[in-house]
């Protein structure tokens, strides 16, 4: 079945850092793309997505890109902000697999001053 | 505005008890969601519709029961049953399930603790 895996957290960097959150995944067929991010005593919102190979996502300095060669899609900003603390989940689904989304664990990422 | 509506924000169960946690959405939306999240842990599915009067069981159902008896309805039961429902639990929708690059929408949970 499908699945999806990311990166142990938490990440913990320094603000103005650079940024990547690992995520592969494994899906028959060409499934759409997702990173949501999750704050504290929050649901989750979508960040960004992607529907096909080589498609780049990005949304408020973040960027990831399909990558079906190597079944990736990392996400990364340039200099992150205090206010970027949160939970990142990757996630994908359909075509030729389910419809029902497939979530990764989440990476929690920590901002210091 | 458009959104998911989760109620309530917090709530507590007693021993024996059932409880039913509710979720709204005004975005038309065909298909919808249960998920239970754990400290430190990814999303699991409990159950999932995909349209009027039709569900079905996800991941981790036993314990809870749904119903799906309007479009925009979709209420959560947590019964004795489920010896362990301390949990966040977070309702979602998306578009008709043809159109699977459409993300899902999220509520903004409800925490269930025991009492």
């Amino acid at each position: 079945g499908d699945s999806v895996t990311q990166m142990e957290g938490p990440v913990t960097l320094s603000e103005e850092a650079f940024l990547t959150i690992n995520c592969t995944y494994t899906a028959t067929g060409y499934p759409s793309l997702f990173w949501y991010v999750q704050y504290p005593g929050e649901g989750l919102q979508l960040l960004l997505k992607a529907t096909k190979a080589d498609d780049k996502g990005s949304n408020k300095g973040f960027e990831a890109t399909y990558r079906k060669e190597t079944t990736s899609f990392h996400l990364e900003k340039g200099s992150v902000q205090v206010s970027d603390s949160a939970v990142y989940f990757c996630a994908l689904s359909g075509p030729g697999g389910s419809y029902i989304p497939t979530f990764g664990r989440g990476t929690s990422l920590i901002v210091h001053p | 505005d458009g959104g998911i509506t989760q109620s309530p924000k917090y709530l507590f169960r007693k021993e024996g008890q059932n409880v039913t946690l509710s979720c709204e959405q005004n975005l038309n939306h065909d298909a919808m969601y249960w998920y239970r999240q754990d400290p430190g842990q990814g999303l699991r599915l409990i159950y999932y519709s995909q349209i009027v009067n039709d569900f079905q069981k996800g991941d981790i159902a036993e314990g809870y029961s749904v119903s799906r008896e309007k479009k925009e309805s979709f209420p959560l039961t947590v019964t004795s049953a489920q010896k362990n429902p301390t949990a966040f639990y977070l309702c979602a929708s998306s578009p008709q399930t043809g159109r699977t690059s459409q993300p899902q929408h999220f509520g903004d949970g409800t925490r269930l603790s025991i009492l």
